[in-house]
C-alpha cells in the first residue's frame, strides 16, 4: 500500500530535550516537505527536499533541520525544542514539486512541548 | 499576509443539496491551485486541482471554478453525501518558489442527514 509513515504520532516531552520526528514514503518519489499545521493558520512549510542531499528552507525553518540521505526518509529535527514549536507536524511527499503533482501526506505527529 | 484565504472558518449543509467552499487569493502569479479534504487524526488528502489557465475542472461530484479577475475559486459539491464532512483546505503554487504550497486555513464542512 502507497503511504507516507510518520513516528510518533505523538509525543511530549520538556523544552530543550533534542526529539525527532522520522517520515517514510514507499512511493519512490523525489519531493518531500514537512509542515505544520496550528488553529487559523493552515499547513505552513517548514522544509522541502526536491531530491537525496537537497534540502531548502521553507517559510517557518527556525528552530528546525532535516536531512535526506535516503530518497524513501525525511526526518525532522529539533535540536533544542521550544513551547512555540507545539503543534501538528504532516510530512507530505509527490513525484515533483510541481502544483500539479499532488502530495500524499502522513497522519500527523502531535508533538507538545512543556 | 496571507496569500489564500479561506474566510469561512465552517459551513453547514444538508445532505443532498450543493455544497460551495469558497477561496480568494492575492498573488496574479499562482498557477496551480488545489483542493485538499482533510479528516480528524488523518492527513489531507488531494481532491481535485486546477490549473490557472482553465476556469473549470470536474471530477464525478467536485467541480472546482476559478475567476482569475476576481482572484476567488470555489469548491461545488454535488450532491452532498454524509461522508463529505471534513476539513477543506484550499492551496495555491507558483513555479518560481520551487512550487511551494500556499495554504489557506481550511473550512470545517458539516452535511446534515
Amino acid at each position: 500500500e502507497a503511504q507516507v509513515t510518520q513516528n510518533p504520532r505523538y509525543l511530549i516531552t520538556v523544552t530543550g530535550k533534542k526529539l525527532t520526528v522520522t517520515c517514510s514514503q514507499n512511493m519512490n518519489h523525489e519531493y518531500m516537505s514537512w509542515y505544520r499545521q496550528d488553529p487559523g493558520l493552515g499547513l505552513r512549510q517548514i522544509y522541502y527536499s526536491m531530491n537525496v542531499e537537497v534540502t531548502d528552507k521553507g517559510d517557518v525553518p527556525e528552530g528546525y533541520k532535516v536531512s535526506r540521505k535516503e530518497k524513501r526518509n525525511f526526518p525532522l529535527i529539533l535540536e533544542s525544542p521550544s513551547p512555540n514549536q507545539t503543534s501538528l507536524y504532516f510530512c507530505a511527499s509527490s513525484f515533483g514539486g510541481g502544483g500539479n503533482q499532488p502530495q500524499h501526506f502522513g497522519d500527523g505527529t502531535r508533538l507538545s512541548i512543556l | 499576509d496571507q496569500q489564500v484565504k479561506q474566510n469561512s472558518p465552517s459551513l453547514s449543509v444538508q445532505e443532498g443539496r450543493i455544497s460551495i467552499l469558497n477561496c480568494d487569493y492575492t498573488n496574479s502569479m499562482f498557477d496551480y491551485f488545489l483542493w485538499y479534504k482533510k479528516y480528524p487524526a488523518e492527513g489531507p488528502t488531494f481532491l481535485i486541482s486546477i490549473s490557472s489557465i482553465k476556469d473549470k475542472n470536474e471530477d464525478g461530484r467536485f467541480t472546482v471554478f476559478l475567476n482569475k479577475s476576481a482572484k476567488h475559486l470555489s469548491l461545488h459539491i454535488v450532491p452532498s453525501q454524509p461522508g463529505d464532512s471534513a476539513v477543506y483546505f484550499c492551496a495555491a503554487s507558483f513555479m518560481d518558489s520551487n512550487y511551494q504550497l500556499i495554504w489557506g486555513a481550511g473550512t470545517k464542512l458539516i452535511i446534515k442527514p
